[in-house]
């Protein structure tokens, strides 16, 4: 029973490439969420979505980032133009439904951005 | 504003001794979460608390809340150095967890 999954693990952009996140989430979950920890912090909240849906995405930076979750296919984070304040790990969890779920952790993705 | 405060932020003790890692919530929800972070890894889950008054216990760590208080505590019993690591709580918002600052814990030998 795998758990939530996300790949790259590590990725390395210079400043103005894009940059894109994958996350498949636990088997029969159908909700997504975003975090993102900068260094010596705690997690933010950044995107909560549903197949097809983005249901709050309150914590996304207005410019250059957006996430998917489409009908068939991981979750996609991704941030156009990188510059080095983006620099982060990224969280991914998944949960059966809300408010009552727990939300499960993949293992993140450290982006470095040179 | 939601929000999750942890103290203290840093904390450093001998082998063997016993402190207690403190997180304040201002969310609605009472549902409370302890993780466990090392460096550069993901977050480990420790405890999910539901209810007033749980408590729960694994090895040397215990964890408890309070939701009247909105309070829950870590314990930590005769630390040993395999518990160095960056300890976080979460309060569950509506749907979003709104996290603590970590508590970055060392454990001298």
């Amino acid at each position: 029973n795998a758990g939530v999954m996300q790949n790259p693990r590590h990725l390395v952009r210079r400043r103005g490439q894009e940059a894109r996140l994958r996350c498949s989430p636990m088997k029969g979950h159908s909700h997504v969420y975003w975090y993102r920890q900068l260094p010596e912090e705690g997690l933010k909240f950044m995107v909560y979505l549903q197949k097809e849906n983005i249901i709050d995405e309150s914590g996304m930076p207005k410019e250059r980032f957006s996430a998917e979750f489409p009908k068939e296919g991981p979750s996609i984070l991704r941030i156009q133009q990188v510059v080095r304040g983006d620099s982060a790990a990224y969280f991914c969890a998944s949960s059966r439904g809300t408010p009552a779920y727990e939300q499960y952790f993949g293992p993140g993705t450290r982006l470095t951005v040179t | 504003e939601l929000k999750v405060e942890q103290n203290p932020l840093f904390l450093s003790m001998q082998e063997g001794k016993n402190y207690t890692i403190y997180c304040n919530y201002s969310t609605t929800s009472d549902r409370l979460y302890w993780y466990r972070q090392d460096p550069g890894k993901s977050l480990e889950s420790l405890f999910v608390l539901l209810s007033n008054g749980a408590v729960k216990q694994e090895g040397r760590l215990m964890a408890s809340l309070d939701t009247k208080a909105r309070l829950s505590t870590l314990h930590i019993t005769a630390a040993v150095h395999d518990l160095s690591a960056t300890y976080f709580c979460a309060s569950s918002g509506t749907y979003k967890y709104i996290f603590g600052t970590g508590t970055r814990l060392k454990v001298l030998a």
